[in-house]
């Protein structure tokens, strides 16, 4: 079974464009959820999506946002970048509450 | 703020000691989950102790949970090089489901 797969791995933009991550998640699992994480800074949550359905929200600006299709697969975008958004975004599935939770091996964001 | 918070923030032993990381928490949980994360890899999924369960094994490692005081611990034994990397916690909220993450324990294990 393939594990949760995340693209593109590196990327660098610039202060003010915006950029869309992608995930897959393990087959059968229709939780997606998506974390920041920065240096020192721990796992920060961004958001939850169950069958198309944002469940719930980590306290981020609007400019987080993200989506779910049919399939699970997820999308997450961060419009106008700022420095600070430069981070490891790391994508995880689960089949549903109560169960282990997967993570892929993260986008690295870098904002120049 | 964080719903887990692991302690120590860094611990440093020596290969074929113990290590022992503690987690806690604020509110009810379904469940606790430990990880490994080595350095700008995803997060490794370790063990998984449900609200009901006080104790669970996997190999070298020991996960106790003790709801009381709300709180966890991941024990190590007989460690290796190649534990060294961060460990967290997330504790799944029982109202809304979410998981949440600490801000880890970084363990180095020297050879």
């Amino acid at each position: 079974k393939a594990g949760v797969t995340q693209t593109p791995r590196y990327l660098i933009k610039t202060r003010g464009q915006q950029v869309t991550l992608s995930c897959s998640p393990i087959s059968g699992h229709r939780s997606v959820s998506w974390y920041q994480q920065t240096p020192g800074q721990g796992l920060q949550f961004l958001f939850e999506y169950f069958s198309e359905t944002q469940r719930n929200k980590g306290n981020f600006p609007g400019r987080f946002s993200g989506r779910q299709f049919s399939n699970s697969r997820s999308e997450m975008n961060v419009s106008t970048l700022e420095l600070g958004d430069s981070a490891l975004y790391l994508c995880a599935s689960r089949a549903g509450t109560g169960n282990t939770i997967y993570f892929g091996e993260g986008s690295w964001l870098t904002v120049v | 703020s964080q719903q887990g918070e692991e302690d120590p923030q860094a611990l440093s032993i020596q290969e074929g000691e113990n290590a022992t990381m503690n987690c806690s928490y604020k509110t009810s949980i379904n469940n606790l989950q430990w990880y490994r994360q080595n350095s700008g890899r995803g997060l490794v999924h370790l063990i998984l102790i449900r609200s009901n369960e006080r104790e669970k094994h996997s190999g070298r490692l020991r996960v106790t949970l003790d709801t009381s005081k709300k709180s966890s611990s991941l024990l190590i034994t007989a460690s290796r090089a190649a534990d060294t990397a961060s460990y967290f916690c997330a504790t799944e909220n029982t109202n809304a489901g979410k998981s949440t993450f600490g801000d880890g324990t970084t363990l180095t294990v020297k050879p």
